[in-house]
């Protein structure tokens, strides 16, 4: 099984950066997603991980390092509409590929 | 169809009612996901389809959920003798490959009273 762990809460003002933290522990890692969720609605997709380093995708950016089963999230000129939930999602590679969610991280973003 | 859709998007049933939710995936996708999500909390795994193979239902809660997908494209979750601690939006995901990620439909909110 995996243990996810990410930040209930976090706070940040509009146009500057934030880092949102995801450990896990699992046994035969294959992947890592971000999903970003508002309020009453669907997660949707933001980035995939699965070897070490950095991926960047216009403001956002996720890292992973498997050694040390730790990725972040990475939002820079962060804007209002940025307040949402951020869900870290690990697959194990048990033959399904069913990727577990971690509780989320509450983004409040203010003026 | 452009993306998953979901059916109801709002069901309130009363404690000891069966219910169905639907779930059309993004045509042609092979993997489908069932989740549960609680207030506040992620979304947790019921069940999983490759095509109309059931692969895995670890995460139904009990012998009351039941998941189907007959043809390989529309699924159905079915929840007998509703309480209310199965109050909850219930998620719907379809992939065609790891890579592009999961999609998620919008969810049916599920209140029994």
């Amino acid at each position: 099984g995996q243990n996810i762990d990410q930040p209930t809460e976090m706070t940040a003002t509009e146009g500057a950066i934030v880092q949102i933290n995801c450990t896990y522990q699992t046994s035969g890692f294959n992947g890592l997603f971000w999903y970003q969720q508002h309020a009453g609605e669907a997660p949707t997709f933001l980035s995939y991980n699965v070897l070490d380093g950095l991926e960047e995708k216009g403001r956002f950016s996720s890292f992973l390092s498997r050694s040390k089963g730790y990725s972040y999230l990475l939002l820079k000129e962060l804007q209002m509409k940025d307040s949402a939930s951020y869900l870290c999602a690990v697959r194990e590679g048990r033959g399904s590929y069913i990727p577990t969610f971690g509780r989320g991280t509450s983004l409040i973003v203010h003026p | 169809g452009a993306g998953v859709s979901q059916s109801p998007r709002y069901k309130v049933a009363k404690r000891g009612q069966d219910v169905a939710l639907r779930c059309d995936p993004i045509s042609g996708h092979v993997s489908l996901f069932w989740y549960q999500q609680a207030l506040g909390q992620g979304p947790e795994f019921l069940t999983y389809f490759q095509n109309e193979a059931q692969l895995d239902k670890s995460g139904l809660p009990s012998d009351r959920f039941f998941a189907e997908r007959p043809e390989g494209s529309v699924s159905t979750l079915k929840i007998q003798r509703t309480q209310q601690e199965d109050s909850a939006v219930y998620l719907c995901a379809s992939s065609l490959t790891s890579r592009d990620g999961y999609t998620f439909g919008s969810g049916t909110r599920l209140t029994v009273v």
